[in-house]
């Protein structure tokens, strides 16, 4: 199993300027998750879905990010326009109806300049 | 306060065991999870454990669960240099359909 696959790895953007990360779940999976880290928050639940629907996007910081689920197997988190508060590690996870755990990809570290 | 409490670090010499504790304020909560954070790397699952159960061993790892106290440890028997990384505290409701609620973090520091 090739597990939670992210991309980028990372990324160095102007403020401003549009980011997209990518996220592909383990095959099978039917719960996709995007958190956020950062030093200060920690590890920070924005958005997830189940069977491509998003179930809570309580934890969207602000109308400059959005996610969507177009299939199983593809989710994106877009932040459009960037800002450097934005700098963080983001994390997509994985985990299906009926399992216990969660797992996660290796996040894609973005930097906004 | 905050959901789930650590402590920011722990200093251990290389050989002797480390214990991380975490506290929890959701008494609801019926999976609770240790997750390992590498430089520069995702978050591995380590272990969890259910809500009714008081401990679990898993080779060198040893969970205990207080839920009079809403108290998890995770002890690392043998500590050694490959040990060092952050050590993550996680709850859940419901295992793998429910978002997880995670503490901040114990930086596991090993000294020779």
């Amino acid at each position: 199993d090739a597990g939670v696959i992210q991309s980028p790895r990372h990324e160095v953007t102007e403020m401003g300027q549009e980011v997209t990360l990518r996220c592909k779940p383990i095959s099978g999976h039917d719960y996709l998750f995007w958190y956020r880290q950062t030093m200060m928050r920690g590890l920070e639940l924005l958005i997830y879905f189940n069977n491509n629907v998003p179930i809570d996007d309580s934890g969207m910081p602000e109308d400059r990010f959005s996610a969507k689920m177009p299939n199983a197997s593809f989710s994106t988190l877009k932040i459009q326009p960037s800002e450097p508060r934005d700098s963080a590690v983001y994390f997509c996870a994985s985990s299906w109806t009926g399992g216990n755990t969660i797992y996660f990809g290796e996040g894609s570290w973005l930097t906004v300049v | 306060g905050e959901d789930v409490e650590q402590s920011l670090f722990l200093s251990v010499r290389e050989g002797d065991s480390s214990v991380i504790n975490c506290t929890y304020t959701d008494s609801s909560s019926t999976y609770l999870y240790w997750y390992k954070q590498e430089p520069g790397a995702g978050l591995q699952l380590l272990t969890y454990i259910f809500s009714n159960m008081d401990m679990k061993q898993d080779q060198r790892l040893t969970v205990l669960l207080n839920k009079k106290d809403k108290h998890l440890s995770l002890r690392i028997a043998d500590t050694q240099t490959g040990d060092s990384a952050i050590y993550f505290c996680a709850i859940s409701k419901g295992g793998g359909a429910d978002g997880l609620t995670f503490g901040k973090g114990t930086h596991l520091i090993i000294q020779p």
